[in-house]
């Protein structure tokens, strides 16, 4: 399977726990991005990396969130003191980004997180 | 965050039966994208759209990318029962060379009639 990877599919944690998540992009695709789906709404950004440079964060993106791509191959989404209203589909998507001005994204699975 | 304008909020489809849905915003876009969402999983991307005006097509599905940047529909032509999930609208900006987030519509969902 060569599509955008997440693991884990589902995490189920306490609030006030940290959690984290894994993302791996389509292989030859040099920018990942992180979005976040609540129930009933379309994915909302959060922070995009071109290969291991971090170059735009949302202020969705709080300080209790923080994300890398160390080695610009996979991505981890650290989300620390959970906190209820983090329950959500988290979403990595990958494109490529060439000479041409196209940037199709690609979606993975997705985790869903569940606070309780 | 900024979300598009997306219509209708649902639908109910006979097999058989031809389905719009549209997309609008207030501010214009280089890139629009439609993609497919069934519970539990990641959207899937159905259709990109680069310029001004342009239609395209895959398969039983059209899109077309509005003259004003402001807007976008998608068409699916002969509905069957694989057709249900959310379909969602996305605008990109590019700008300064570099390449912008999606922003999202909050999606269509398509069910069947009973």
């Amino acid at each position: 399977d060569t599509g955008v990877s997440q693991d884990p599919r589902h995490k189920i944690t306490k609030r006030g726990q940290n959690v984290t998540f894994r993302c791996d992009p389509i292989s030859e695709h040099n920018r990942l991005y992180w979005y976040r789906q609540t129930l009933g709404q379309g994915p909302e950004f959060l922070t995009y990396f071109q290969n291991e440079a971090q170059l735009e964060k949302s202020r969705l993106l709080s300080d209790r969130f923080s994300a890398e791509r160390p080695k610009g191959s996979f991505s981890t989404l650290e989300i620390q003191r959970t906190e209820q209203g983090d329950s959500a589909m988290y979403l990595c998507a990958s494109s490529f980004s060439g000479l041409a001005a196209y940037n199709e994204q690609f979606f993975g699975p997705g985790t869903r997180l569940t606070v309780l | 965050g900024q979300q598009l304008n997306q219509s209708p909020q649902s639908m109910f489809i006979q097999e058989g039966e031809d389905v719009s849905m549209n997309c609008t915003s207030s501010s214009i876009f280089n890139t629009w994208l439609w993609y497919k969402q069934d519970p539990g999983e990641g959207p899937v991307l159905l259709i990109a759209l680069y310029k001004a005006g342009e239609l395209t097509s895959n398969g039983r599905l059209t899109a077309q990318f509005g003259i004003t940047r402001k807007d976008s529909f998608l068409n699916i032509s002969a509905s069957i029962p694989s057709d249900v999930g959310i379909y969602f609208c996305a605008g990109q900006l590019n700008y300064g060379g570099s390449q912008g987030n999606l922003i999202f519509g909050k999606g269509t969902k398509l069910s069947v009639k009973p």
